[in-house]
Parts: C-alpha cells; structure tokens; sequence
C-alpha cells in the first residue's frame, strides 16, 4: 500500500505477556520512528530509525521495550512482560527526509490494552 | 532538551476564526511542525515553519517567532470537521527527532 501499515490494529493482552506490534513504513522512507500515546496525552517518542545508523533509543520506558528495524524496512516492536501501564496506542511513522520538511506519515497505530 | 507548551483545550463558532498558541524551548531549533490529530485517528501534517513570519496555506496559516520561541496555528471559517487536537512539535537539536507538545483540543460547535 501507499502508506505506513502497522499491525495488529488491536492487541488485548494478559499482564506478563510479551507483545509484538509491527509497521511497515513507505517504501523508500529511511527514517522510521515508534511514539506511544497513551488516552488523552501527546505523542511520547520511544525509538527513531534512520538509515543504517545505530537508533535513538533514548525514548523507550524502560528495558522491557525493545524494537528493531530490519533490511532497512520493517520494524518490530517488543514489550516484554507487558503491564497495564503499557496500555497505549502505538503509534509508527516514516520519513524520506528529502529536503528539509521533515514530513512524518503516521500509521493508523497499534492499540494495546494490558488486562 | 526539548520543551513545549501549548493550552489543554479550546472551543470555537462555526465559521469563525482561531488562534492556537505554542511556545516551546528548544536547545538547537531546526523548525516548528503542526499536526491534526482527529480522535481514533493517526496524526496528519499540517504545516512546518523554519523562519519567521506566516506562512499560509489555504484556511490555515502558521506564524513562527524564533526569539520569543512562539509559534501559532490561525484556523479561518471554522468548519464542523476542524474539531480535533493540533499538535505542535519540535525536532532535537542535531537530529531529526521529534518532540510532540501535548496537543490542544479544539471543539467547533454550531
């Protein structure tokens, strides 16, 4: 498709479980990122991807969350013995970062709800 | 780091016009977006300042002031559909990360 596909749209764990959600950015975006928006808040940057450099991690809560981006394009992101605090909606997006607008396009999210 | 406050909530007419503030702080600035965020949806552009003054793009135009850190989103002829939260975000000095402020909630009502 023509935009950013994360997957799955919803996700209802049990506390303790692991997750995985995933995104698939545009095709030729070099720059992908993770933020989390829990219900009524801002956008809470997790991990910035670009290119093959080593990514911003600086983000993630705590080290029960981990992502990785592979071949340059799909992303996973892992929640390790979830909590109910993790309980969120995930959000991916990605960049081409031609010029210098730095346009991001979102995904539509992964929502997850930690019982 | 980055720094930014923008107000919780705001309600306008239909048809009328608004201004939404975002003052934020920033240790290197490498431009000011504004993005639409309609409830259960993913964030969409809107706009992106990097020198001052307005820019203007159809109902919605964008006003940055670098030295007092200041930027505005001015919606005209307010539309039932413009209710949503606008996001104001900064990108970290040096890179491209961006920091999102915690969005403003606009309701239009009739």
């Amino acid at each position: 498709g023509a935009g950013v596909s994360q997957s799955p749209s919803n996700k209802v764990t049990e506390k303790g479980k692991d997750v995985e959600l995933r995104c698939d950015p545009i095709s030729g975006h070099t720059a992908l990122y993770w933020y989390r928006q829990s219900l009524g808040q801002g956008l809470e940057f997790l991990i910035y991807f670009q290119g093959n450099s080593a990514p911003d991690k600086s983000g993630l809560p705590s080290d029960r969350f981990s992502a990785e981006r592979t071949g340059g394009s799909v992303s996973t992101l892992t929640i390790q013995r979830t909590q109910q605090e993790d309980s969120a909606v995930y959000l991916c997006a990605s960049a081409a970062r031609r010029g210098n607008t730095g346009e991001l396009f979102f995904g539509e999210g992964s929502r997850l709800t930690v019982l | 780091g980055q720094n930014i406050d923008q107000p919780t909530e705001m309600t306008a007419t239909e048809g009328a016009i608004v201004q939404i503030n975002c003052t934020y702080q920033t240790s290197g600035f490498n431009g000011l977006f504004w993005y639409q965020q309609h409830a259960g949806e993913a964030p969409t552009f809107l706009s992106y300042n990097v020198l001052d003054g307005l820019e203007e793009k159809g109902r919605f135009s964008s006003f940055l002031s670098r030295s007092k850190g200041y930027s505005y989103l001015l919606l005209k002829e307010l539309q039932m559909k413009d209710s949503a939260s606008y996001l104001c975000a900064v990108p970290g000095a040096g890179s491209y990360q961006l920091t999102f402020g915690k969005g403003t909630k606009l309701s239009v009502i009739p």
